[in-house]
């Protein structure tokens, strides 16, 4: 009964390989992210789907598509791998998309991650 | 825009001492303001959160106070275990994302 869900938990490949990423939440939320943590352990948003409506997109580079076929689902599909995507990819949900809600709307629950490693 | 600026890591202490990581934060409106950790190898937990000025978040042990005057959210702790090492991530809500600051490495030693 996990609550967000990632696979492959580990992806490693060569340079300009194409490669996917699943994400499954089943807290019936409305709101999924996409993060990226670079080697630093900085993080960083990259994406977020409400409803399966792009939301935020942070100027990331277009080999990156988000693809959202159902609200539990958000899939991170990269084009033509470059050694500076080597990070670990979080996804994450929250519940509802809506600033000042209040209660839980703004906390955000995350996947175990991917790390992704290009040769 | 908005940010969140964390001390540097790492932080090594022996088990039960007292621990303070900083977090200050600048931002426009009201935030929501989150510590998350992660523990080796996995994903990012939330440990705890406030949704507005003098709300106090506590869970295991850990509790940190919103502070709009000064602008901060420190983590504190009475008494760490070597079982709290891991990376301590302060965040604030902007819109909908989560910005985050650098995270803290914290190490417990026995």
């Amino acid at each position: 009964d996990t609550a967000v869900s990632q696979t492959p938990k580990y992806l490693v490949t060569q340079m300009g390989n194409d490669k996917s990423i699943k994400c499954e939440q089943n807290l019936g939320h409305d709101t999924m992210y996409w993060y990226k943590q670079d080697s630093k352990k900085f993080l960083k948003i990259m994406f977020s789907y409400n409803n399966k409506e792009l939301i935020i997109n942070e100027t990331v580079p277009n080999r990156f598509s988000p693809k959202s076929p159902d609200k539990a689902h958000l899939n991170l599909h990269i084009n033509s791998l470059e050694l500076g995507d080597s990070a670990v990819y979080f996804c994450a949900s929250s519940p509802y998309w809506g600033v000042g809600s209040g209660g839980d709307t703004d906390t955000q629950y995350f996947g175990p991650g991917t790390r992704l490693t290009v040769l | 825009g908005n940010s969140v600026t964390q001390m540097e890591g790492p932080v090594t202490l022996s088990e039960e001492a007292f621990l303070t990581i900083n977090c200050t934060y600048t931002a426009t409106g009201y935030p929501s303001l989150f510590w998350y950790v992660q523990y080796p190898g996995e994903g990012l937990q939330l440990l705890l959160k406030a949704t507005k000025a003098d709300d106090k978040g506590s869970n295991k042990g850990f509790e940190a106070t919103y502070r709009k005057e000064t602008t901060s959210f420190h983590l504190e702790k009475g008494s760490v275990q070597v079982s709290d090492s891991a990376v301590y991530f302060c965040a604030l809500s902007d819109g909908n994302k989560l910005v985050f600051g650098a995270g803290t490495i914290l190490r417990v030693k026995s």
